[in-house]
């Protein structure tokens, strides 16, 4: 069974821009969260989803933003970016939507903006 | 609001050593717990998780964890450190089964001596 992919693996945008990053679950997995890691913050929950539907948001702000389609791939955007922006974003993927079903991640998308 | 504390943001050990690395979480309510390890370059990969059955868990590469309600911890062990153990660790926490959102703690890097 093929893992999670997400794409682009590396990215490189400049402040102002806006980047759209892409997350295919393991076939049969219902849900997808987003996570930043950043080595002064950690690993911050963006997003999670399931059946399309929004469950749970973390705290950043209105430039962050997802969806999840029908087929249960996601895709996260970033509006305006900022130096601060530059991260590693997981995502990850489970059965359901709940902390009893495990969580497979992906390899991230690392983003540079400068 | 529920958070995890790593002690240690390194911790280093021979090899054949045991390995030990601290987690303690804060919560009003038994949460879902788990261990994560991160390889360089990749995403997370789950260790183990406890989810309110045996307090004594035990996951994949020769680790387990206990979970003392009493001490509000869920430390992570293995008798004998391997080369291969090396990597960066994380303890995370769910706050009940109806999401899969993860808080994590902020790692902790376990480098193995030779």
């Amino acid at each position: 069974k093929a893992g999670v992919t997400q794409t682009p693996r590396y990215l490189i945008k400049t402040r102002g821009q806006q980047v759209t990053l892409s997350c295919s679950p393991i076939s049969g997995h219902r849900s997808v969260s987003w996570y930043q890691q950043t080595p002064g913050q950690g690993l911050q929950f963006l997003f999670e989803y399931f059946s399309e539907t929004q469950r749970n948001k973390g705290n950043f702000p209105g430039r962050f933003s997802g969806r999840q389609f029908s087929n249960s791939r996601s895709e996260m955007n970033v509006s305006t970016l900022e130096l601060g922006d530059s991260a590693l974003y997981l995502c990850a993927s489970s059965q359901g939507g709940g902390a009893t079903y495990e969580q497979y991640f992906g390899p991230g998308t690392r983003l540079t903006v400068t | 609001a529920q958070s995890v504390t790593q002690l240690g943001s390194h911790v280093s050990v021979s090899e054949g050593a045991l390995v030990l690395l601290r987690c303690n979480y804060s919560s009003s309510v038994p949460p879902y717990l788990f261990w994560y390890v991160q390889y360089p370059n990749q995403g997370l990969q789950l260790l183990l998780k406890y989810t309110s059955a045996a307090t004594l868990v035990k996951g994949i590469n020769g680790f387990e964890a206990e979970f003392k309600k009493s001490e509000t911890s869920f430390h992570l062990t293995k008798p004998s450190a391997h080369m291969s153990d090396a990597a960066e660790y994380f303890c995370a926490v769910s706050r009940s089964s109806n999401t899969g959102k993860l808080i994590f703690g902020q790692g902790t890097t376990l480098q193995v001596k030779p």
